[in-house]
């Protein structure tokens, strides 16, 4: 069925350092992977997406992977500072009309400086 | 500020209640996607409502129902509260109907606690 999961459930960094956070999906179907930060009290916020017809895309200090072979995503956050702690949320969709946005449990980053 | 506002912000109320959520798009946007979050969860996906009419539907129990008006804003109507329906309840909005063809913008949530 349709599932995204993430491999870590917590993640502790040092500030400065870069960041690394993992994701597998299951559905074969879909192709649209996106990122979101989520921090306390507020709603998820968009950070970065992939289609599948590409297999890395980068942003300002953020870079997304996908391996569809293996059906792994991954966001990396570079220079990683004490804003970037939040829950990060993977969510997947596919190109059919009534198709979802299917969200994982989640990855907490903790940032200590 | 993603633009999408969710009123009340929180919510108490008993069980056998029933309340009404409410959800204003980001200006443009023709779809809305209602979310539920309970504690140390994920996004539960519920329904997703395009232009007036409903367009996909997740796991969304029989005692909730939805419905997205002519001016495009969006209520989430829950009845029958149990326990069990504690949890944040989170709205987004899109351009377009389809989530791969544009990304979603999260509003900040309506809590509901239900005693």
């Amino acid at each position: 069925g349709e599932s995204v999961g993430l491999h870590l459930p917590t993640l502790s960094v040092q500030e400065g350092d870069n960041s690394i956070i993992n994701c597998a999906y299951s559905n074969s179907a879909s192709d649209y992977f996106i990122w979101y930060k989520q921090e306390s009290g507020k709603g998820p916020q968009f950070i970065i997406d992939i289609r599948s017809n590409m297999d890395k895309r980068q942003g300002q200090r953020v870079t997304v992977l996908l391996n569809k072979t293996v059906k792994h995503l991954s966001l990396q956050i570079a220079a990683t500072q004490p804003g970037d702690s939040a829950v990060y949320f993977c969510a997947e969709s596919g190109h059919q009309a009534g198709t979802a946005l299917i969200f994982g449990k989640g990855t907490t980053l903790s940032v200590s400086s | 500020d993603s633009g999408v506002t969710q009123t009340p912000k929180h919510l108490i109320t008993a069980t056998g209640q029933r309340v009404t959520l409410r959800c204003s798009p980001r200006s443009g946007d023709l779809s809305v996607y209602w979310y539920q979050q309970s504690l140390d969860q994920g996004l539960q996906f519920l329904i997703q409502y395009y232009n007036g009419e409903e367009r996909a539907k997740g796991n969304i129990l029989e005692r909730f129902s939805a419905q997205q008006f002519p001016d495009l804003h969006s209520e989430l109507n829950l009845s029958s509260l149990e326990l069990g329906d504690s949890a944040l309840y989170f709205c987004a909005s899109s351009v377009e109907g389809r989530p791969s063809n544009s990304p979603l913008h999260f509003g900040n949530g309506t809590r509901l606690t239900v005693t």
